[in-house]
């Protein structure tokens, strides 16, 4: 079975500044993504980034970055210019490509950002 | 406008009492899931289903069915063989190529 582990529990950063949250994932599968979700106050899951394991580039979307090293099972996501709508839980999750696995999402336990004006 | 509802916001039943938590679609998505998320913590999956009529145990399914009647429709019933039932609910629904979308949440307090 995969697991997701999100070592930070939360992390400070001052607006416009930058944050690295780290994940780390286990599986014994090669081929997978790799998401990052963002679950604000609202509680709504809101999808912030998918990096696919057989691209070797890092996905980016706006000012959210990731640092995918398959090698090391490694997943950090990186916000630059960090805004006060950027505060909010972040969950790292891994998804098998296989479709039998029928698309099941694995969690990690999630890093708290908050954002200092 | 397409989404997915689940109602209600928030739902208060006595211990040892069932309740069906209910999540509709109108995305025309073939598979949906249930999560179910404590304090602190990630989500869990607890059941999904791919096609109508046809669902799988996720990780922590004991307590918990489920049915898939129709396309647009999963609800999770709570029952009161789950020991810790207290907890935020969340419905996703996934189109095949795309990734899951999720509801709004049911925050569920048993007493």
């Amino acid at each position: 079975a995969q697991t997701v582990t999100q070592s930070q529990p939360e992390m400070s950063v001052q607006e416009a500044e930058t944050v690295t949250l780290s994940c780390t994932y286990d599986t014994s599968e090669s081929d997978y993504y790799l998401f990052w979700y963002k679950q604000p106050p609202s509680r709504q899951m809101i999808l912030v980034i998918r990096q696919e394991a057989y691209k070797q580039q890092n996905a980016t979307e706006n000012r959210f970055s990731v640092n995918f090293q398959k090698a090391a099972k490694s997943f950090s996501l990186k916000i630059s210019d960090s805004q006060l709508g950027d505060a909010a839980m972040y969950f790292c999750a891994y998804r098998s490509a296989v479709h039998a696995a029928g698309n099941k999402l694995t969690f990690g336990g999630g890093t708290r950002v908050l954002v200092k004006p | 406008d397409g989404g997915i509802t689940q109602s209600p916001k928030y739902l208060f039943r006595k211990e040892g009492q069932n309740v069906t938590l209910s999540c509709e679609q109108n995305l025309n998505h073939d598979a949906m899931y249930w999560y179910r998320q404590d304090p602190g913590q990630g989500l869990r999956l607890i059941y999904y289903s791919q096609i109508v009529n046809d669902f799988q145990k996720g990780d922590i399914a004991e307590g918990y069915s489920v049915s898939r009647e129709k396309k647009e429709s999963f609800p999770l019933t709570v029952t009161s063989a789950q020991k810790n039932p207290t907890a935020f609910y969340l419905c996703a629904s996934r189109d095949p190529g795309r990734e899951q979308y999720f509801g709004p949440g049911t925050r569920l307090t048993v007493t």
